[in-house]
């Protein structure tokens, strides 16, 4: 089966641009996530997904973060505007499950904010 | 407020050897516990877990053990291989509910030849 598909692979922007990264789930995968990860530090969830409907998103700063999953496929992540701390590698996750069973992370885009 | 610690950053073995990652955690809500394995360049993929009735699971070369008293977890791989060489995560995820994950900040695995 094909693989949690990610782009941008890359993306530098400048400080208060906006960036927006798409993920596209395993096919038949209910459950979508969003992670965050910081150089040194292990991903931290942003976004959780059961089809298009949000599940968790408590540690979503909204005022610059936002996310949507409209057909309940595949996703997007929008920052505006970004930050020099929104610097990370941005992980896409699926599940047919959910509980975390082993969900299949995408290869994740890194965000450099200069 | 770290709820999952990793704290060895770093860790080598000698090809051949026993590799043992540890890990401990805060959250007495947390049910299930898995370790990941990354790459550079790539995301993390699932490698083995555990859930809290249990205080062990093996798959081929790979053990996790639990100490739930302890809040531990460890993972043992035997023998390492050169192809181990890579960042450990540890997560883990309360019962009911949302199921995101909590991680720790990795065990980078150095098998040496």
């Amino acid at each position: 089966e094909a693989g949690v598909a990610q782009s941008p692979r890359y993306k530098i922007i400048e400080k208060r641009q906006s960036v927006a990264f798409w993920c596209n789930p395993i096919s038949g995968h209910a459950t979508l996530y969003w992670y965050q990860q910081i150089l040194g530090q292990g991903p931290k969830l942003l976004i959780q997904f059961q089809n298009n409907g949000v599940v968790d998103d408590s540690q979503l700063p909204k005022d610059r973060f936002s996310a949507e999953r409209l057909k309940g496929v595949d996703s997007t992540l929008k920052i505006q505007p970004a930050k020099l701390e929104d610097s990370a590698v941005y992980l896409c996750a699926s599940s047919s499950l959910g509980g975390g069973y082993g969900y299949t992370f995408g290869s994740g885009t890194r965000l450099t904010v200069v | 407020d770290q709820q999952v610690k990793q704290n060895s950053p770093s860790l080598s073995v000698q090809e051949g050897r026993i590799s043992i990652l540890n890990c401990d955690y805060t959250n007495s809500m947390f049910d299930y516990f898995l370790w990941y394995k990354k790459y550079p360049a790539e995301g993390p993929t699932f490698l083995i877990s555990i859930s809290s009735i249990k205080d062990k699971n093996e798959d081929g070369r790979f053990t996790v053990f639990l100490n739930k008293s302890a809040k531990h977890l460890s993972l043992h791989i035997v023998p390492s291989q050169p192809g181990d060489s890579a960042v450990y995560f540890c997560a883990a995820r309360p019962g009911g509910g949302a199921d995101g994950l909590t991680f720790g900040k990795g065990t980078h695995l150095i098998i040496q030849p």
